[in-house]
This record gives C-alpha cells, structure tokens and sequence, in this order.
C-alpha cells in the first residue's frame, strides 16, 4: 500500500520554463514534507521543506506548496536549468515522536536546452 | 569534512552468501537509516535506529539484519533469506527531531 505517490515517472521541460512537480499522500498523520534531489549513482541531497502550518515556502527558484485538504504536495521550479535534470523525491514525516521518513516513487526531470 | 561514508560503493555477491555494507558518520547524528532504490519504486526503508543498541524494522526489512554498536555506525547485513538483493542501498543520518536527512553515496550490490 503505497502511501505517498508521485504519479508522474517522467517530465520534459524546456529551459527557462516552470518545471511542476507533484506528491499526493493518504496518511493525514504527515505534517512535514521535504523534497530531495538525486543524480544518478549518488545519494539523495535536500532541496527544500514545507510544515503543515504553513501552505508554501519559498526558497531563491524553489517553492513547495502544501495543500492540506487536498493531501498533495508540489514543487515548483522556476526558471528551470539544465542542471535540474535529476530525480526528484518526496519524503513524509509524521512529527509524533516518528523519526521515519516515507519517500515518494520518484519523478524524472529533464530540461531541454 | 563532515559526513556519511558507505563501503563498498560497489559489490558483487553470489548467490547464497552474506554481504555487509558498512556506513559511517561523522556528524553526530542520533538517527540511522537504510533505504534500498529500485527502479520505479522510490527509496523503501529497510531499517533504522535512533539511538545506539536500539533499532527499528522499516517497510522492508525481511532478508536484512542491522546493528548499532556505536553512534557513528550502522552496518546493514543482506542475508541469503533476501530474495532479490540486487539494488542500490542508501545510509543516511539525521538529528532527532528534524525532517532534513543525509545520505551517503550509496552502495550497489549485485548478485551474480
């Protein structure tokens, strides 16, 4: 049972455009979400996160929106760059005294030049 | 520099035998984990540990064993019993209490 989901394997967009990306999740016990980015070969490195007390934070070209009701998570890149070409993943956590981190499956970004 | 330092990055098992993937840190975080990445199925927690002597099964935990001797280190063990240990396995740290985790470089095993 797959609890948080990011629906889109794959996306492609042209440099200089907004790159979206998307999380959605069943548990309403997460209320911190963090996005990661990998390159191939090598660990995840953190990009961005978001509390459930707030709806989006923003961070120079990143911005995660969180919205609650919904149970759906996004990020949001712009303008997008060749080095954004990575796998991006979502991570859940649930702040009761859980120190687990639930990742998403994983979206692969590709800009185009 | 701090940092979390996986061993071997990259491995090559027979059927049937054991293998140990080392994973140190020297950040002074409490926190342990392992993660295993397959294709198309994200990063799923195998095992991890908040604090020394003490350790918890994640989603995946069937076929692994892990300890925790020393804050610094959580070495995973791929047992025989793991059905399909081919993958790229992830050691990462974190203080308690925060979401930001970090990750080592990662190990990829391969059973011939």
């Amino acid at each position: 049972d797959q609890q948080v989901k990011q629906n889109s394997p794959s996306l492609s967009v042209q440099e200089g455009r907004i790159s979206i990306l998307n999380c959605d999740y069943t548990n309403s016990m997460f209320d911190y979400f963090l996005w990661y980015k990998k390159y191939p070969a090598e660990g995840p490195t953190f990009l961005i996160s978001i509390s459930s007390i707030k709806d989006k934070n923003e961070d120079g070209r990143f911005t995660v929106f969180l919205n609650k009701s919904a149970k759906h998570l996004s990020l949001h890149i712009v303008p997008s760059q060749p080095g954004d070409s990575a796998v991006y993943f979502c991570a859940l956590q649930s702040n009761f005294g859980n120190e687990k981190l639930t990742f998403g499956t994983g979206t692969r970004l590709t800009i185009i030049p | 520099d701090g940092g979390i330092t996986q061993s071997p990055k990259y491995l090559f098992r027979k059927e049937g035998q054991n293998v140990t993937l080392s994973c140190e840190q020297n950040l002074n975080h409490d926190a342990m984990y392992w993660y295993r990445q397959d294709p198309g199925q994200g990063l799923r927690l195998i095992y991890y540990s908040q604090i020394v002597n003490d350790f918890q099964k994640g989603d995946i935990a069937e076929g692994y064993s892990v300890s925790r001797e020393k804050k610094e280190s959580f070495p995973l063990t791929v047992t025989s019993a793991q059905k399909n240990p081919t993958a790229f396995y992830l050691c990462a740290s974190k203080v308690l209490g925060t979401g930001e985790l970090f990750f080592g470089e990662g190990s990829r095993l391969t059973v011939l």
